[in-house]
């Protein structure tokens, strides 16, 4: 089992809609979770990180921590297609390092 | 969030060669991580670099292979050493921020023929 999964994609969804995006971890003690965007060709950037269990906003970004399922969700609402780019979850258990998922790719059409 | 820049952002290199990638960030920061990214994969650790000491090296990544240095808090090299086709790959540095967030540098796009 991966410390950390995603499903591959690609998600694809139209202009305006919601994007969801989920992640799950495998090891308990984790801490912190981050999601980041990376657009073809560039390096990952950071999109917003979450370490209480419920629901953090950001702009139209919403990041979903569930401690006991052991997952954490990142929601995109009204889908750009600038959105379209890969988008990693990561995870922190503690220490300095982050685990990367692999990462899921998001097509938003028009 | 700092502003890290990379050299060289690509290179193409013959095998058995070594290639040196310096990151350099606008602030002192405690942190720095050396990552690869091969073509289509997510981001793996090759080493934490800590000024004043030794590199910490994730399990397959050794120091003869993978020379680091840190000889300050806003700069850090990564050597890859005798090079072969399996070293292509994208080398990516990041700073440790607050809260364990971390930020990337711009990447190096290195290709061994």
């Amino acid at each position: 089992q991966k410390e950390v999964e995603q499903n591959s994609g690609p998600l694809s969804v139209p202009e305006g809609a919601i994007a969801s995006l989920n992640c799950t971890y495998s090891d308990r003690g984790s801490q912190s979770f981050f999601w980041y965007r990376q657009y073809s060709g560039k390096s990952p950037e950071l999109i917003m990180f979450i370490y209480s269990n419920g629901d953090k906003e950001d702009g139209r970004f919403t990041a979903q921590l569930n401690k006991a399922s052991q997952y954490v969700s990142l929601l995109i609402r009204d889908s750009q297609p600038s959105d379209s780019a890969t988008y990693l979850c990561a995870v922190n258990r503690g220490g300095d390092k982050l685990i990367f998922g692999t990462g899921t790719r998001l097509q938003v059409f028009p | 969030s700092a502003v890290i820049s990379q050299k060289p952002s690509r290179d193409i290199c013959q095998r058995g060669t070594s290639l040196t990638i310096q990151c350099q960030v606008d602030s002192q920061v405690t942190m720095m991580f050396w990552y690869r990214q091969q073509p289509g994969q997510s981001l793996t650790l090759i080493a934490t670099a800590n000024q004043g000491s030794e590199a910490t090296y994730e399990s397959g990544f050794v120091i003869d292979k993978f020379p680091i240095s840190r000889p300050n808090l806003t700069f850090s090299t990564l050597t890859v050493s005798n090079m072969s086709p399996e070293d292509s790959s994208i080398y990516l540095c990041s700073v440790a921020g607050q809260e364990k967030t971390q930020y990337f540098g711009p990447g190096t796009r290195l290709l061994v023929l």
